[in-house]
């Protein structure tokens, strides 16, 4: 059983670039989280996507965006990227939006680098 | 979203217990404690959660205070790989985001 597997590991881009990172859930699971995590720190929540739609988002700016196919599968788009956003960037799956008690599996994450 | 507080880093010898705390004095009736770790080069990993009383699961033991406001996670032998930043985290019944803050580095000595 595949966990939740997300592509590609490393990435480089240049300022102003645009990015698309992919994410595909754990095998049964039909919400995904995305979350930023800068260097030494705890990671950030971007935002949900649970029925193809964004239920819930951090405070991101709308250069990020994001799709969920109906496989359950989901895409992180950031636009006129910004040395700032070089992070790993984690894909999170749930099932059901994992309300309260539901165990939450991340991916390996991306690795971004912006110059 | 109600914030934790945890000590940066920790340190322990292999195979004895580490005890790792957190506070939370703004805890509200509606929130879970949930442990995830971080292993190196890896995404978080679920730990244990629990909502008022202790829980024992394969890898840990989270005791929870009586008044909620403070918990400790318990791994009973630490191994070297245990070494991870360990995570503290309030989360809402209803939602599902993890709020994340700096957690404890956990460092194990052979």
């Amino acid at each position: 059983d595949a966990g939740v597997t997300q592509s590609p590991t490393h990435l480089i881009k240049t300022r102003g670039q645009q990015v698309t990172l992919r994410c595909s859930p754990k095998s049964g699971h039909d919400t995904v989280s995305w979350y930023q995590q800068a260097l030494g720190q705890g990671p950030q929540f971007i935002f949900q996507y649970y029925e193809e739609e964004e239920r819930q988002r951090g405070n991101f700016p709308d250069r990020f965006s994001g799709h969920q196919f109906p496989n359950y599968s989901s895409e992180l788009n950031v636009n006129a990227l910004l040395l700032g956003d070089s992070a790993l960037y984690l894909c999170a799956s749930s099932f059901g939006q994992g309300r309260g008690t539901g165990e939450l599996f991340f991916g390996e994450g991306s690795r971004l680098t912006v110059l | 979203d109600a914030k934790t507080t945890q000590p940066n880093s920790m340190e322990s010898n292999e195979e004895e217990p580490v005890h790792l705390p957190c506070n939370h004095s703004t805890i509200s009736g509606t929130d879970y404690i949930h442990w995830y770790r971080q292993l190196p080069s890896q995404g978080p990993e679920y730990v244990i959660h629990g909502l008022t009383s202790n829980v024992n699961n394969r890898m840990a033991s989270l005791a929870i205070a009586e008044d909620r406001k403070s918990s400790t996670l318990i791994l009973h032998r630490a191994t070297l790989r245990d070494a991870a930043v360990y995570y503290c985290i309030l989360r809402k019944a209803a939602g599902n985001k993890l709020t994340f803050g700096g957690g404890t580095r956990v460092l194990v000595k052979p």
